[in-house]
């Protein structure tokens, strides 16, 4: 079975901080990973995923995300916060050895910029 | 965001109603999904289809009835729901080949559904 866990249900930033969203992950094969953003009334975002490769993943607007193997963590981060990133945060996984097409998500994490 | 459409936005049906949601996706896909976001809860996913076959089915009510006529298309046919079933409605393509299914997953703005 395949989980992923976002201990946090909010974060809150000062603008021009920087910001870390936490994600874990289980699976039993390789993990494909992804962070997605939702906006009040609007659907997920894609941000960035870490299929194989480098374990550092830089996507949209800035974010970035390392991938650990050894702690099992996925942790979005963004060196410097604007008001404009707040919103929803989700972090999903997929068993790559399962050859599932179910993407596991997790309950989202709120994240709250304060200028 | 215009990779994925979704009509209509808001719906409100009471328990006997019959509705359909509609999504459409613009990006040359071969995947669609349909997944159900309740509040405090993480998404569920809802059916899965490739290549216009349904592949996927996590155990959602026989109430819920999905459709894909082509590629591009996905229908979600709603009949006697229950209060319960009010959620945002996502509908999500991804390119997925040879049973890998590394692609990304791009959605839709979602229906916001009320069942009075």
């Amino acid at each position: 079975a395949q989980s992923v866990a976002q201990p946090e249900d909010q974060v809150n930033v000062a603008e021009g901080n920087p910001l870390t969203v936490k994600c874990t992950y289980s699976v039993s094969g390789n993990p494909y990973l992804f962070w997605y953003v939702q906006y009040p009334n609007r659907g997920l975002q894609f941000l960035l995923k870490y299929i194989t490769g480098d374990n550092l993943v830089k996507g949209s607007y800035g974010f970035e995300a390392e991938f650990n193997k050894s702690q099992t963590s996925f942790h979005l981060k963004k060196p410097s916060a604007l008001v404009s990133d707040s919103a929803l945060y989700f972090c999903a996984v997929r068993d790559g050895g399962a050859g599932s097409y179910q993407l596991t998500f997790g309950k989202g994490t709120k994240l709250s910029v304060i200028p | 965001e215009t990779g994925v459409t979704q009509t209509p936005r808001h719906l409100v049906m009471g328990m006997t109603n019959k509705k359909s949601l509609k999504c459409e996706q613009h990006l040359g896909h071969n995947a669609m999904y349909w997944y159900k976001q309740s509040a405090k809860k993480p998404l569920e996913l809802m059916f899965v289809y490739s290549l216009e076959e349904r592949v996927e089915n996590n155990s959602v009510p026989s109430r819920f009835s999905p459709e894909c006529p082509n590629s591009s298309h996905l229908f979600l046919h709603l009949h006697t729901l229950q209060p319960e079933d009010s959620a945002l409605y996502l509908c999500a393509s991804s390119q997925d080949s040879s049973g890998i299914w590394t692609d990304t997953q791009y959605f839709g703005p979602g229906t916001r559904l009320t069942v009075l």
